[in-house]
């Protein structure tokens, strides 16, 4: 199962908006609405903040938001704030009953 | 609250064992999966498999059959990793992480160093 291809960096400015994009294929992302994305801040564990698509953990702020568009699904941080500069996963379900993880992004706030 | 604490770090041999522990607490054990996580040195994360903490039953995903081994102990509420034969590209933080739809929460980490 490869890897699900998420750009290696994005960048914003404090109170713009970035979007990450999470390509799959039909065999995990465009399958299945089991995409997820995680928070990893430098030297910390993985945090849950996107499941099922566009689903919030309570206490991820309304600013995480997610969708999907046939293989490729999307993770939208809006009012960017200079702590969530983190690295970013995509997970996806797929159709082997396995979990695929994308490449990570690194969020870059300016 | 629901928390995952995992054993500390390790400094192994090639060809040496290691086992890693994750205690699980504020929930009830046998309810949620377990899953195992790998991050090696400047890498992204990659899914090891999942053990279904009610049956025992475990998961392994491809490229982590033969030398890992996933159990379980349900009395104490804690999920073990256990790598044999180990080998220099195994230095690397391993996760556990709770739930079979959705990972939530992580342990810390324990990082595992393969050096001779």
């Amino acid at each position: 199962q490869s890897a699900l291809t998420q750009p290696p960096s994005v960048s914003g400015s404090p109170g713009q908006s970035v979007t990450i994009s999470c390509t799959g294929t039909s065999s995990d992302v465009g399958s299945y609405n089991r995409v997820s994305w995680y928070q990893q801040p430098p030297g910390t564990a993985p945090k849950l903040m996107i499941y099922e698509v566009s689903n919030r953990p309570s206490g991820v702020p309304d600013r995480f938001s997610g969708s999907k568009s046939g293989n490729t699904a999307s993770l939208t941080i809006s009012g960017l704030q200079a702590e969530d500069e983190a690295d970013y996963y995509c997970s996806s379900y797929t159709s082997s009953s396995t979990w695929v993880f994308g490449g990570g992004t690194k969020l870059t706030v300016l | 609250q629901v928390q995952l604490v995992q054993s500390g770090s390790e400094l192994k041999k090639p060809g040496a064992s290691v086992k890693v522990s994750c205690k699980a607490s504020g929930y009830t054990f046998t309810s949620y999966a377990m899953n195992w996580v790998r991050q090696a040195p400047g890498q992204g994360l990659e899914w090891m498999g999942w053990i279904n903490t009610n049956t025992g039953n475990p998961t392994y995903a491809q490229g982590f059959t033969g030398r890992f081994v996933f159990s379980l102990d349900t009395s104490v509420s804690t999920a073990y990793l256990q790598i044999s034969s180990l080998k220099a590209e195994d230095t690397a933080v391993y996760y556990c992480a709770r739930g079979r739809w959705r990972f939530d929460p992580w342990g810390q980490g324990t990082l595992v160093t393969v050096s001779s």
